[in-house]
């Protein structure tokens, strides 16, 4: 079966300080895979996506890369981290092969810059 | 660019009744329509979803509606109980440069008092 991990669950990071957050998913092959934040109490804002290795599409302008270094591999990475850059963030990914277009998302890191 | 409206953002209801959440889109190519409900501190999750082919699904307590013409589809949940208190999100797939992505709504906050 197909399962998406995410970690860490949770991370308090000073101003300033790098960041990398990690997802992988496991049972397939090849598939779609999203960065998603969601402020508090706010909606999902889509971050970057990709649809294969080194392919990274940024959909907003921000603080934040991604990598995807390995099939099953999307990262979140950021140099500096400023404090507007807090909020859960969510890993999702789809079965390109399949007709489902629905996201599984993973269980998320809830990022705190103090 | 592509938006997803949704209203209400805050919905509060009586333990039996019924709440209609509903939103608007404004690509008329997307085809699928998907519903994620979000606990509190958790992953949203798939809780049912429709395609562009069928105007009406129902899953139980739960059924989503499409007008393509009017560019907008809604959740309703019938005898709603405590446990559907949570964050629902509809989206909306779009297609850009040839790859698929969700547009997710701002989210609704629902309330079930017993």
């Amino acid at each position: 079966s197909q399962t998406i991990h995410q970690w860490p669950a949770t991370l308090v990071q000073p101003v300033g300080s790098p960041l990398s957050l990690e997802c992988t998913v496991e049972g397939t092959s090849n598939p779609n895979l999203y960065w998603y934040r969601q402020a508090a109490g706010r909606g999902l804002q889509l971050l970057f996506y990709s649809v294969g290795i080194g392919q990274i599409s940024s959909e907003v302008p921000q603080n934040l890369s991604a990598s995807r270094p390995q099939d099953r591999q999307f990262i979140l990475s950021s140099k500096k981290l400023l404090l507007s850059d807090s909020g859960f963030y969510l890993c999702a990914w789809i079965d390109r092969v399949g007709a489902n277009y629905g996201y599984t998302f993973g269980s998320g890191t809830r990022l705190t810059v103090v | 660019g592509e938006n997803v409206e949704q209203h209400p953002s805050t919905l509060s209801v009586q333990e039996g009744d019924s709440a209609v959440i509903k939103c608007t889109y404004s690509d008329s190519a997307s085809n699928y329509f998907p519903w994620y409900k979000q606990e509190l501190g958790k992953r949203p999750q798939l809780i049912i979803d429709i395609r562009s082919n069928v105007g009406e699904k129902k899953d139980q307590r739960i059924a989503v509606t499409l007008n393509k013409t009017a560019k907008h589809f809604s959740l309703h949940i019938t005898e709603t109980q405590p446990e559907d208190s949570a964050v629902y999100f509809c989206a909306a797939s779009h297609r850009s440069g040839g790859y698929n992505k969700l547009i997710f709504g701002a989210g609704t906050r629902l309330a079930v008092h017993p």
